[in-house]
């Protein structure tokens, strides 16, 4: 079946450092894929988002990267500070459907 | 991106009563969305809210427990009826733009406790 998941649940990482979040799916028929960033008490928020024909896309102090070969998407973000602490949920949209399907989540935490 | 907002933020209930929550986009978009979102957990689609006709549900949600109505392009309504404890979660709406089809924005979610 279609599944989409993290391989860890919490992140911990220093200020200033770099995160990396990492998501595995396996639907190979999915087209798109987002992140979304969830703080305590609030909707998702969108961050960035990636084709499957691409591999790469970068935003501000983020950057996406996509393994279609091993069905492999990361968040990598740049320059960590204490207010990217929240949940980070990877999501594939199914070329079948059109509807998403999230990831269960990773909690970055930043440490000062 | 989209400015969505929800009515209540937050509930508590008591079992055997249903609860209405609003969802109203600021911009024009062709699908919403109504999800569920358990505590500590993932986001899971209830269904799509569908403009003047009956919502698309997932498997294991039904109309009776969840009506869903939109009567027009930016607003639309989840009722959550005959509530249990079990129905205590975030209930979160998310619409796609008609100018960005493909990212869903969400609003704030509805925090709903029952007792």
């Amino acid at each position: 079946g279609e599944s989409v998941g993290l391989h860890l649940p919490t992140l911990s990482v220093q200020e200033g450092d770099n995160s990396i979040i990492n998501c595995a799916y396996s639907n190979s028929a999915s087209d798109y894929f987002i992140w979304y960033k969830q703080e305590s008490g609030k909707g998702p928020q969108f961050i960035i988002d990636i084709r499957s024909n691409m591999d790469k896309r970068q935003g501000q102090r983020v950057t996406v990267l996509l393994n279609k070969t091993v069905k492999h998407l990361s968040l990598q973000i740049a320059a960590t500070q204490p207010g990217d602490s929240a949940v980070y949920f990877c999501a594939e949209r199914s070329s079948n459907t059109g509807k998403l399907i999230f990831g269960q989540g990773t909690t970055l935490q930043v440490k000062p | 991106s989209a400015v969505i907002s929800q009515k209540p933020s937050r509930d508590i209930c008591q079992r055997g009563t249903s609860l209405t929550i609003q969802c109203q986009v600021d911009s024009q978009v062709t699908m919403m969305f109504w999800y569920r979102q358990q505590p500590g957990q993932s986001l899971t689609l209830i269904a799509t809210a569908n403009q003047g006709s009956e919502a698309t549900y997932e498997s294991g949600f039904v109309i009776d427990k969840f009506p869903i109505s939109r009567p027009n392009l930016t607003f639309s309504t989840l009722t959550v009826s005959n509530m249990s404890p079990e129905d205590s979660s975030i209930y979160l709406c998310s619409g796609q733009l008609a100018g960005a089809p493909d990212t869903q924005y969400f609003g704030p979610g509805t925090r709903l406790t029952v007792l």
